[in-house]
């Protein structure tokens, strides 16, 4: 099974700091992996799809990299409205699981 | 405009049995794999499993098999998700997920479920 390790788990900036959250892999997924951003009392919301590219109506200051084990979200300039914990995730056909990581909490500094 | 529309809210004593739902609408509901995805007070994502409503093809995570069921009714756009026999421990948000390729692009409103004598 693989594992999804998130770290920071916190992450404390100010609006306008660009941030920085890794995600790393236990084995290789290739290129898919998702972020999702989730406020409180919230659902998530798909932010990042396949490493790398912006799911509908995500601003652009949303940023995913990365393949096999190592992935980053980067938020370039963050908005007061950024603030909030954020999940990785990848999906295996075989065995059929989804995987979450623990999160990144990103706070206000 | 896609949409999943969860059931309410639930207060259950132990021991009881429950079904939940999630009613999907704006698009082909048997096409795509839909998921369930547990969230206990203050922590994080945990997937259940996901099923597809074309044919009911579902897949479980070992962490949930046997303690829940996931069902859907394609004639009615709706998946389900069952306890037999609650325990407190089932306190959690639920939420429904469209699984669409490798991730979830749409997901439900969450459910709330709190089991307490």
């Amino acid at each position: 099974e693989i594992v999804l390790t998130q770290s920071p788990a916190t992450l404390s900036l100010s609006p306008g700091e660009r941030a920085t959250l890794s995600c790393r892999a236990s084995q290789s997924v290739s290129s898919y992996l998702a972020w999702y951003q989730q406020k409180p009392g919230q659902a998530p919301r798909l932010l990042i799809y396949d490493a790398s590219n912006r799911a509908t109506g995500i601003p652009a200051r949303f940023s995913g990299s990365g393949s096999g084990t190592d992935f980053t979200l980067t938020i370039s300039s963050l908005e007061p409205e950024d603030f909030a914990v954020y999940y990785c995730q990848q999906r295996s056909n075989w065995p059929p699981t989804v995987t979450f990581g623990q999160g990144t909490r990103l706070e206000i500094k | 405009e896609v949409q999943l529309v969860q059931s309410g809210a639930e207060v259950k004593k132990p021991g009881e049995s429950l079904k939940i739902s999630c009613k999907g609408s704006g698009y082909s509901f048997t096409s795509y794999w839909i998921g369930w995805v547990r969230q206990m007070p203050g922590k994080g994502l945990e997937w259940m499993g996901i099923i597809y409503p074309g044919d009911s093809d579902t897949r479980y995570s070992p962490s949930f098999q046997g303690q829940v069921t996931i069902s859907a009714d394609k004639s009615i756009s709706t998946a389900y998700l069952q306890w037999s026999s609650l325990k407190a421990s089932d306190t959690a948000m639920y939420y429904c997920a469209r699984l669409l390729g490798m991730d979830f692009d749409y997901w439900g409103q969450g459910t709330l479920v709190t089991v307490s004598s």
